[in-house]
């Protein structure tokens, strides 16, 4: 099955917002309200921060927002802060013959 | 507070077999209202999902993998495993267990992942 592309990183100011894309095709993304978003600090268990589009699971702050526009998906997190520094993956339901697709992920570095 | 611990060997020979084991605690592998997942990173590639299983038993695997892979449910314990075979240096990754609801692509509880290098 085809990945989900992200930017390989993005870079932001403490205080600033940044928002990471996740670009998929009709079969996933653009078909299924279903992509999530997980932030992953290295060593540490992946941590879901975003299910079916914008839903923010309980504990997850708020200055982390999901959204979606055809086949694009996009995560935004806002007021930087230095522990948001991690990787940053997407994931979604798809039509093809598997559970879920993911993105190659995207490093987020907090200037 | 749910928690997913994978375990297995660090290093294996090109061929042979490779078998992974998840202990869950705070949630039972044998309510129905979950899958059991296995999801693989390797160096350079997208989160890849392998399969899921059940606690019915029944398991699902992901079209590139199922000829090589296989998902079981521990006898007593609250734990599943992956079993692989006929490695090769592609598989080298970061191998992780996760929990999704049943019917669904979004994994809610991850463990910390278990490196798996294939080399000789």
């Amino acid at each position: 099955q085809s990945a989900l592309t992200q930017p390989a990183s993005v870079s932001g100011s403490p205080g600033q917002s940044i928002t990471i894309s996740c670009t998929g095709t009709s079969s996933d993304i653009g078909r299924y309200k279903y992509v999530s978003w997980y932030q992953h600090h290295a060593g540490k268990a992946p941590k879901l921060i975003i299910s079916a589009v914008s839903d923010r699971p309980s504990g997850v702050s708020h200055r982390f927002s999901g959204s979606k526009s055809g086949n694009t998906a996009s995560l935004t997190i806002s007021g930087l802060q230095a522990d948001d520094e991690a990787d940053y993956y997407c994931g979604s339901y798809t039509s093809e013959d598997t559970l879920a697709v993911f993105g190659g992920g995207t490093k987020l570095t907090v200037l | 507070q749910v928690q997913l611990r994978e375990s297995g060997p660090g290093l294996v020979k090109p061929s042979q077999t490779l078998t992974l084991t998840c202990t869950v605690s705070g949630a039972s592998i044998r309510r129905a209202d979950y899958y059991w997942n296995w999801i693989r990173h390797r160096p350079g590639e997208a989160l890849e999902w392998i399969g899921y299983i059940y606690h019915s038993g029944d398991a699902y695997y992901s079209p590139s993998l199922k000829r090589r892979v296989s998902i079981s449910l521990g006898t007593s314990q609250n734990q599943f495993s992956l079993r692989v075979t006929s490695l090769t240096a592609a598989d080298t990754g970061l191998y992780y267990c996760a929990r999704s609801y049943s019917g669904s692509s979004t994994f809610d509880y991850w463990g910390q992942g278990t490196l798996v290098t294939v080399s000789s």
